[in-house]
């Protein structure tokens, strides 16, 4: 079966860094789109990053541009976001999520991890 | 930055029918892009519900149903039941804004 499972979270100072993982078991890894998705608190969901199958192609939000960086291991079957310069707005719970392209829907989410930027 | 929009919240009662409103716009549902809606039970990741406008995924209850028309998409609930007390999203994909995918303000259904 599919799993996603997020780790990496937790509580960091406004302009520390924070490294999220997702491995990924159960589905062909390469073969698919993969995105990190975010809800702040009691907010809705924000698209933030997504990375192709082969790495090529990568979109950012406006939000987080320069700040973060999305990467993908395909022979680790793992997702990772780099997130630096971090600020209060950021928190969130973060979820790793896969599609067969940016226009189809997602399928599988993972379980989400909790970031949270505070001093 | 949601470029969809949704109704904060629907309510009604056990067995009643609520529909839940997406609307997008020509850059968007418009532009022929599928939407597609989610359901997040509380304290939980989201759930893909409808795919493709219109298809449901193996298991999803034939209660739920898509549809869409111009730059709009909707989502009905029939023999509304207690368990689907959840906020509800839509999401497409924006040609606008550097390819990538959208989702909507979102919904809380109440059941009363």
């Amino acid at each position: 079966q599919v799993q996603l499972v997020e780790s990496g979270g937790g509580l960091v100072k406004p302009g520390g860094s924070l490294r999220l993982s997702c491995a990924a078991s159960g589905f062909t890894f390469s073969d698919y789109y993969m995105s990190w998705i975010r809800q702040a608190p009691g907010k809705g969901l924000e698209w933030v990053s997504y990375i192709s199958s082969s790495g090529s192609t990568i979109y950012y939000a406006d939000s987080v541009k320069g700040r973060f960086t999305i990467s993908r291991d395909n022979a680790k079957n793992s997702l990772y976001l780099q997130m630096n310069s971090l600020r209060a707005e950021d928190t969130a719970v973060y979820y790793c999520a896969r599609s067969r392209v940016p226009v189809a829907g997602i399928d599988y989410w993972g379980q989400g991890t909790l970031v949270t930027v505070s001093s | 930055q949601s470029v969809l929009t949704q109704p904060p919240s629907v309510s009604g009662a056990p067995g009643q029918r609520v529909t839940i409103s997406c609307t997008g716009s020509s850059s968007n549902i418009g532009a022929g892009y599928d939407v597609h809606w989610y359901q997040q039970l509380p304290g939980t990741a989201p759930k893909l519900l409808i795919y493709g406008n219109s298809n449901r995924p193996s298991g999803v209850p034939d209660r739920f149903s898509g549809s869409k028309s111009g730059t709009s998409a909707s989502l009905a609930i029939t023999g509304l039941q207690a368990e689907d007390e959840a906020d509800y999203y839509c999401q497409s994909y924006d040609s606008s804004l550097s390819g990538s995918g959208v989702f909507g303000t979102g919904t809380k259904v109440t059941v009363l």
